[in-house]
């Protein structure tokens, strides 16, 4: 079956520390790839997305791009702020025409002044 | 233009009873899935509408229905409430006919059940 595999939480940093969240998966077919985030009393948002291997997907400073030989889809930024401060789901969705996203667990990060 | 809407944001019920869950979708959006949020099992997909038929359906029990109506608004329902069915209930919707993952999500109604 298809699945999400993510680092565990807390993660937790100090501001304008590098952020890497790794995620793996599993899938039967050739997914595209998520990034959403739940910031505390929010629903997921979309973070960024890659449809297809090598590509690289970014928003407000992070990134994540697609390895297919690793199958991996490790979310990056370079300099956190407490803002940043959130759950973070990698989720995976396979273009079967139906709007179905299989989450990681999420991982929760904490960033400090 | 109007986020998802999730209503009631709260609810406390005992077991054994039913509860219904409302989402109003961004207008113009006709795809409306339905996801559980637990600690343990993290985000776990329910079902999913699309212009008023199920076309996906997650590994839970029939106690979980869910329809959808002509003007894209959803309903889910869960009966004989269990507490395991404590959670927070997300609605997303999509406008897009084929998949391509990018949902819009409500902020969710949490169900306690007691």
């Amino acid at each position: 079956g298809n699945s999400v595999t993510q680092m565990e939480g807390p993660v937790t940093l100090s501001e304008e520390a590098f952020l890497t969240i790794n995620c793996t998966y599993t899938a039967t077919g050739y997914p595209s790839l998520f990034w959403y985030v739940q910031y505390p009393g929010e629903g997921l948002q979309l973070l960024l997305k890659a449809t297809k291997a090598d590509d690289k997907g970014s928003n407000k400073g992070f990134e994540a791009t697609y390895r297919k030989e690793t199958t991996s889809f490790h979310l990056e930024k370079g300099s956190v702020q407490v803002s940043d401060s959130a759950v973070y789901f990698c989720a995976l969705s396979l273009n079967s025409g139906y709007s179905t996203l299989t989450f990681g667990k999420g991982t929760m990060l904490l960033v400090s002044p | 233009k109007a986020g998802v809407t999730q209503t009631p944001r709260y609810l406390i019920k005992t077991r054994g009873q039913q509860v219904t869950l409302s989402c109003s979708p961004i207008s113009g959006h006709r795809s409306v899935s339905w996801y559980q949020q637990t600690p343990g099992q993290g985000l776990q997909f329910l079902f999913e509408y699309f212009s008023e038929t199920q076309r996906n359906k997650g590994n839970f029990p029939g106690r979980f229905s869910g329809r959808q109506f002509s003007n894209s608004r959803s309903e889910m329902n869960v009966s004989t409430l269990e507490l395991g069915d404590s959670a927070l209930y997300l609605c997303a919707s999509s406008g897009d006919r084929i998949n391509t993952g990018e949902l819009f999500f409500g902020e969710g109604s949490r169900l306690t059940v007691l």
